[in-house]
C-alpha cells in the first residue's frame, strides 16, 4: 500500500457524534486526498492537501473538514455524521503533480457505518 | 460538470479470452488517464497510464486512448480468474493539483 496507513479501519458511529480518520504516510510525498466510495458511483473527491496546512475542497466536501499539520498525517473529520457519510473511504498521495508523475497511490481504507 | 463513464457490467468473458473495458470522459482539457484495479474488499491499485494517443502495452494488459473521441479502453489478453475485480477508469481533470475524476468502474468476471 505504498507506505500509507489509515485509522481506523472499520468504525461504527452514531447520527451526529463527531468523527476523525486518519491517514498516515511514510513517503514524504507533498500531496495527499480523501475519496469516499460508494455503490454506483466509484470514488468521489472529498477534500485534498497540496502541503502543510494547504488543503481545498473536492467535489463532495459537504459536512467534511481536513487538517494537515505534518506532512505524513492528513485527517478527516466529520463534524456531525449522519447516515449519508455512510461509506468507505480512502487516502491516497501523489509525490507530484507533473505530468507523467502524478500517480495516485491508495491507503487500504476506512468502513465507517453511521446508524 | 466533468464526467467519466464506464459500463458497470459485469463483464462475463472466458479463461483465455481478450477483455475489453471502455471509459469516455467529458473534459477536452484532459492529459492524462489511468485504470486502477480494485478487487472486493480492497483499495484500488494502479495497472496503467496513458497520455499520448494510440496504444501503450504492458504485458498481458493494453490501454488505448483516443482524446477526439475522448475516448480510453483497456484490454486484457490471455484472461485468468485472477483478473476477476472492478476495474476503474481515471481521468485527471485540467488544472492544478492533481484532481482525478473517476468513473464508477466496470465489473470483470472471468469464468474457468
Amino acid at each position: 500500500d505504498a507506505g500509507i496507513t489509515q485509522s481506523p479501519r472499520h468504525k461504527v458511529t452514531e447520527t451526529g457524534t463527531p468523527v476523525t480518520l486518519r491517514c498516515h504516510q511514510t513517503e514524504n510525498h507533498r500531496y495527499m486526498y480523501w475519496y469516499r466510495q460508494d455503490p454506483g458511483h466509484g470514488l468521489r473527491l472529498i477534500h485534498y492537501s497540496y502541503g502543510v496546512k494547504d488543503t481545498d475542497k473536492g467535489e463532495v466536501s459537504d459536512g467534511y473538514s481536513v487538517s494537515r499539520s505534518k506532512t505524513e498525517d492528513f485527517l478527516l473529520t466529520l463534524e456531525s455524521a449522519t447516515s449519508s457519510q455512510t461509506s468507505v473511504y480512502f487516502c491516497a498521495i501523489s509525490e507530484s503533480v507533473t505530468v507523467h508523475q502524478e500517480t495516485q497511490y491508495f491507503g487500504p481504507g476506512t468502513r465507517l457505518l453511521v446508524l | 460538470q466533468k464526467e467519466v463513464e464506464q459500463n458497470s457490467g459485469p463483464l462475463s468473458v472466458p479463461e483465455g479470452a481478450i477483455a475489453s473495458l471502455n471509459c469516455t470522459y467529458s473534459d477536452r482539457g484532459s492529459q492524462s488517464f489511468f485504470w486502477y484495479r480494485q478487487y472486493s474488499g480492497k483499495s484500488p491499485e494502479l495497472i496503467m497510464s496513458i497520455y499520448s494517443n494510440g496504444d501503450k502495452e504492458d504485458g498481458r494488459f493494453t490501454a488505448q486512448l483516443n482524446k477526439a473521441s475522448q475516448y480510453v479502453s483497456l484490454l486484457i489478453r490471455d484472461s485468468q480468474p485472477s483478473d476477476s475485480a472492478t476495474y476503474l477508469c481515471a481521468v485527471r481533470i485540467s488544472g492544478g493539483y492533481n484532481k482525478l475524476i473517476f468513473g464508477a468502474g466496470t465489473r470483470l468476471a472471468v469464468h474457468p
